[in-house]
Parts: C-alpha cells; sequence; structure tokens
C-alpha cells in the first residue's frame, strides 16, 4: 500500500514562500499523477495543481501566478511552492496520488501550514 | 470552473438508517468524472466512490453511487457508526478538479 507523508515547515511569514515536500514510500512515483490538495480550518477541500512523474504540471488558475510544483522520481519526492503567502493561505494541505482520470486513491495524513509574523 | 453544489449541508440520521447525499455539477461532466471521498474529524479525506458510481478498494458494499444528468447521488444504506463523518465530491472531467462544499452526516 502506498504511503504519503507531507513535510516541511508549520509555520511561514506574510509574503514569504510556502515549501513542502511530499515523501512516496512503499509504491512508485513513476506513471502517475500526483497532487497537492488545501483545507483551512473548518472548510472545504481546494484543488491547487498536479503534477505528473515526468515533470509536466498544472495548476488550478486561482493560484497559478504564485505556484511551482517539482518532482524528484530518484527520491521518491514532489514538492510545492507557494509563493506571496498571506494569512489565507494557512490551512492543512494534502499531497495525493491521482488515479485513471484523476481520482484521489491515496491521500498523506496532511501537514498544518500557519501563516503568521 | 465547474460548480459543485451539495446537499443537504448536514444530514442527521441514526445507525441502521438510509443515506442519501447529493452533487449537482453546474455542466454536464464527461465520462461520470465524478468521486465521493469520506472525510473523519482530524483525519485526511479517504476515496469512496469513483467514476461516479465504482467503490474504491476495501469501502463496503452498503455504499453506492449513482448519476443522472448532472445530478450524482451518494447512497449509504444501514448506517454504521463510522459512516458518520463529512463527504465531499469532486470533479475531474474539466480542469481545474472541483470539490463540492461537504455533507455533514451526523448521527440523530
Amino acid at each position: 500500500q502506498v504511503q504519503l507523508q507531507e513535510s516541511g515547515p508549520g509555520l511561514v511569514k506574510p509574503s514569504e514562500t510556502l515549501s513542502l515536500t511530499c515523501t512516496v514510500s512503499g509504491g512508485s512515483i513513476n506513471s502517475y499523477y500526483w497532487f497537492w490538495i488545501r483545507q483551512p480550518a473548518g472548510k472545504g477541500l481546494e484543488w491547487i495543481g498536479r503534477i505528473y512523474s515526468s515533470g509536466s504540471t498544472h495548476y488550478s488558475p486561482s493560484l497559478n501566478s504564485r505556484v511551482t510544483m517539482s518532482i524528484d522520481t530518484s527520491k521518491k519526492q514532489f514538492s510545492l511552492k507557494l509563493t506571496s503567502v498571506t494569512a489565507a493561505d494557512t490551512a492543512v494541505y494534502y499531497c495525493a496520488r491521482g488515479r485513471g482520470t484523476h481520482w484521489l486513491d491515496n491521500w498523506g495524513q496532511g501537514t498544518l501550514v500557519t501563516v503568521s509574523s | 470552473e465547474i460548480v459543485l453544489t451539495q446537499s443537504p449541508g448536514t444530514l442527521s440520521l441514526s445507525p441502521g438508517e438510509r443515506a442519501t447525499l447529493s452533487c449537482r455539477a453546474s455542466q454536464t461532466l464527461s465520462s461520470s468524472s465524478l468521486a465521493w471521498y469520506q472525510q473523519r474529524p482530524g483525519q485526511a479525506p479517504r476515496l469512496v466512490m469513483y467514476g461516479a458510481s465504482s467503490r474504491a478498494a476495501d469501502i463496503p458494499d452498503r455504499f453506492s453511487g449513482s448519476e443522472s444528468g448532472t445530478d450524482f447521488t451518494l447512497s449509504i444504506s444501514r448506517l454504521e457508526p463510522e459512516d458518520f463523518a463529512v463527504y465531499y465530491c469532486q470533479q475531474y472531467g474539466s480542469s481545474p478538479y472541483t470539490f463540492g462544499q461537504g455533507t455533514k452526516l451526523e448521527i440523530k
């Protein structure tokens, strides 16, 4: 069973860059799409974007100007960078694996990122 | 962007009863591209249904999904205590992928 684990700073200052990494274990990172989703406290889920194992990306239009995703297949890791963060970016960030035409069949446990000075 | 509207916002039922959760899409979804996720408090979402009516691995057969045009339904027969959670629908037929706002299934 594939497992995903998010890691990164839990506190980021306003205007700085949020950086998270998702490590894949128990399965291959190759030939899959990998996703980032976030959830503000008490609210619903927001799709941030996806990256294929080849490195091709697709981002949500609402975050496109601030988001960069990358992948390192040798380390079985993929990453998220979100620039110029504000308090509105405070959320639990999840990484997930896409299957088929992209339902999400495996999720990380999530990591809380708080934007505050 | 496709908007998904879930109803009701909260559903209060007792164990053993049947639950019916709805998700309406603002546009036709290609190829039944709708999934349902269950999220228990403090946990990550868990895939329940994909392709509108295909159960995910390890999901009991009391869960079923259906579609009629732009209306999608997740049904849970004979509710068990572990079924009480928040359920989200998600469309993956058109980018950006979007989620509904969720239905909270609570114990009455």
